[in-house]
């Protein structure tokens, strides 16, 4: 089975840093990703990682430790428009189809305040 | 183009209605995914088709039939919905496994309401 857990809602100021943490349990494992999905709208792919420790893309960073079955998602200079849900997903390892199934946690609320 | 298309954007229809989604890509992608996501929820899984044919089917009630026509298309077929299978409808297309990448390309959704 699958169980991603994050938390349910957060709060933060513009211009400041916010930190959305994500644990796993999961029967496979073969990367996990971060979504975002502004209300109403499909989610977009913010990062992926693979392998242990920090990938960085401008002002969102993504860290993950397998042996921990944990990630965060790290955002920087927070902006109004960062408010959306922030979604981790866990990739499977596809078995014999090939096809890359994914898992989504609960999702985080995050909302921005000037 | 790394764009998913899926019509139409809003769907109404009744308990005795029979109507069709539709998801469409050229990407080259091989895997298509349909998903369904209620309010303030993550997307539910429900289908995944890898080189055109069906993988997973995740218990998804038999109202609910997909097609998958040729590598670019993605159907989901609807008959006899109930209520509560009002919500957005998502379709996904991604690279099979052995690729790094970049995960599964969502496209707008489909939100259906059903009376």
């Amino acid at each position: 089975g699958q169980n991603i857990d994050q938390p349910t809602e957060m709060t933060a100021t513009e211009g400041a840093i916010v930190q959305i943490n994500c644990t796993y349990q999961t029967s496979g494992f073969n990367g996990l990703f971060w979504y975002q999905q502004h209300a109403g709208e499909a989610p977009t792919f913010l990062s992926y990682n693979v392998l242990d420790g920090l990938e960085e893309k401008g002002r969102f960073s993504s860290f993950l430790s397998r042996s921990k079955g944990y990630s965060y998602l790290l955002l920087k200079e927070l902006q109004m428009k960062d408010s959306a849900s922030y979604l981790c997903a866990v990739r499977d390892a596809g078995g014999q189809t090939g096809a890359n199934n994914l898992f989504f946690g609960t999702g985080t609320r995050l909302t921005v305040i000037p | 183009d790394t764009e998913v298309t899926q019509t139409p954007k809003h769907l109404v229809m009744g308990m005795t209605n029979k109507k069709s989604l539709k998801c469409e890509q050229h990407m080259g992608h091989r895997a298509m995914y349909w998903y369904k996501q209620k309010a303030k929820k993550p997307p539910e899984l429900m289908f995944v088709y890898s080189y055109e044919k069906l993988s997973i089917n995740e218990s998804v009630p038999s109202r609910f039939s997909p097609e998958c026509p040729n590598s670019s298309l993605l159907n989901l077929h609807l008959h006899a919905l109930q209520p509560e299978d009002s919500a957005l409808y998502l379709c996904a297309s991604s690279q099979v496994i052995g690729d790094r990448g970049w995960g599964q390309y969502f496209g707008p959704g489909t939100r259906l309401t059903v009376t």
